[in-house]
């Protein structure tokens, strides 16, 4: 019983390619998030949605496009990747209506741009 | 605005000897501070979360940290540390004003030495 997965686990690509990443989560929460982890391991958050609304776009450029057919998936869409994009992406979820509320990751989508 | 400094990208215990990973913060609004672990090639675990409540807060696995509002300090302390402890260890903080926006640390890499 996964709370949080993503798929793929590794993904290896030429640049200029287009990709996605999918997230999905089955804790019932209304707020999911993805995170970009540098080779250095520095998390840094690039969106966040809530019930399918964007409300936090960390100025991620415009070829990263984050998609939420429903509250429980978000997706990220990357156009014309570059060499800079290879990183771990890390999906997360959480019920912010919770003063307690904790975020809860995916393992994480292993990207290689070639 | 907030922030969070880890004060030691690297930590290196004997097993057996107790740990201490530093970490402060600062934040205009009262916090939310976490400890999540990260072991290689794995997701995201939450050790330990401080809200408001006891200002000494009990983890996962032996792992404890003290909130010190006049120090504005977050340090995680286990008494001994075991070999299954070497991880990466991310102290976060939540600024807990309508949806949650966390920033974290720049990690701080355990090491357990036989």
């Amino acid at each position: 019983d996964t709370a949080v997965s993503q798929t793929p686990k590794y993904l290896v690509t030429q640049m200029g390619n287009d990709k996605s990443i999918k997230c999905e989560q089955n804790l019932g929460h209304d707020t999911m998030y993805w995170y970009k982890q540098d080779s250095k391991k520095f998390l840094k958050i690039m969106f966040s949605y809530n019930n399918k609304e964007l409300i936090i776009n960390e100025t991620v450029p415009n070829r990263f496009s984050p998609k939420s057919p429903d509250k429980a998936h978000l997706n990220l869409h990357i156009n014309s990747l570059e060499l800079g994009d290879s990183a771990v992406y890390f999906c997360a979820s959480s019920q912010p209506a919770l003063e307690q509320e904790t975020q809860y990751f995916g393992p994480g989508t292993r990207l290689l741009v070639l | 605005a907030q922030s969070v400094t880890q004060l030691d990208s690297h930590v290196s215990v004997s097993e057996g000897t107790p740990v201490l990973l530093r970490c402060n913060y600062s934040s205009s609004y009262s916090p939310s501070l976490f400890w999540y672990v990260q072991h290689p090639n794995k997701g995201l675990q939450l050790l330990l979360k401080y809200t408001s409540a006891a200002t000494l807060v009990k983890g996962i696995n032996g792992f404890e940290a003290e909130f010190k509002k006049s120090e504005t300090s977050f340090h995680l302390t286990k008494p001994s540390a075991h070999m299954s402890d070497a991880a990466e260890y991310f102290c976060v903080v939540s600024d807990r004003r309508g949806y949650q926006k966390v920033t974290f640390g720049t990690g701080t890499k355990l090491q357990v030495i036989p």
